[in-house]
């Protein structure tokens, strides 16, 4: 079964200050996504960013980016210039991409909660 | 596009009612699946639905537990003879069949189970 860990319970950043994000998985599967989720207080989960896992280059959305790893099975999200608005809890997940009557569920890490001081 | 909805918001009950949550997904969406998120963890997957067909059931979904999606349209979600340790957040979510694969997440149910 595939696992995702993180490792950082709570990150904080200084507005416009940059942040990174960490995540490491297990699998041994070679077909799969990765993705970042973000999560505002009582507000509902919103995909941040995606990675699939035969690409090498590594994803990139306006300020947020990833650092994939495939090797060492890590996926780290980097977020440039943070925004009080990017103060939320944050999901690393794994979906494989494995056909059968799995496919699509999403495994979710514990969750970093992010602090972002004005 | 209307985004996926859940009803209700929040739910309180005794122990030993049963409660029943509603998820209307994206409509153009086959997919459903319905996870648990306790306070501070990460969402756990519960089940899944390829349009009326129920093809995943976690071991989490213990007998009490039973989802339905029928006509392929909106999906049930009924817990029998609560428990405390139901309390958490119930969140749907819904995709298309391709690929990529994305979810889009409902606002989730809270249930307090007292």
């Amino acid at each position: 079964a595939q696992t995702v860990t993180q490792s950082q319970p709570e990150m904080s950043v200084q507005e416009a200050e940059t942040v990174t994000l960490s995540c490491t998985y297990d699998t041994s599967e070679s077909d799969y996504y990765l993705f970042w989720y973000k999560q505002p207080p009582s507000r509902q989960m919103i995909l941040v960013i995606r990675q699939e896992a035969y690409k090498q280059q590594n994803a990139t959305e306006n300020r947020f980016s990833v650092n994939f790893q495939k090797a060492a099975k890590s996926f780290s999200l980097k977020i440039s210039d943070s925004q009080l608005g990017d103060a939320a809890m944050y999901f690393c997940a794994y979906r494989s991409n494995a056909g059968g009557t799995s496919y699509g569920k999403l495994t979710f890490g514990q969750g970093t909660i992010l602090t972002v001081h004005p | 596009d209307t985004g996926v909805s859940q009803n209700p918001r929040h739910k309180i009950t005794k122990r030993g009612q049963n409660v029943t949550f509603r998820c209307d997904p994206i409509s153009e969406h086959n997919r459903l699946y319905w996870y648990r998120q306790t306070l501070g963890q990460g969402p756990e997957f519960l089940t899944y639905f390829q349009n009326e067909a129920q093809l995943e059931k976690s071991r989490l979904l213990s007998d009490r537990f039973s989802a339905e999606r029928p006509k392929g349209s909106f999906s049930t979600l009924e817990i029998q003879r609560t428990e405390q340790g139901d309390s958490a957040m119930y969140l749907c979510a819904s995709s298309r069949g391709t690929r990529l694969n994305e979810q889009y997440f409902g606002p989730g149910t809270r249930l307090t189970v007292t």
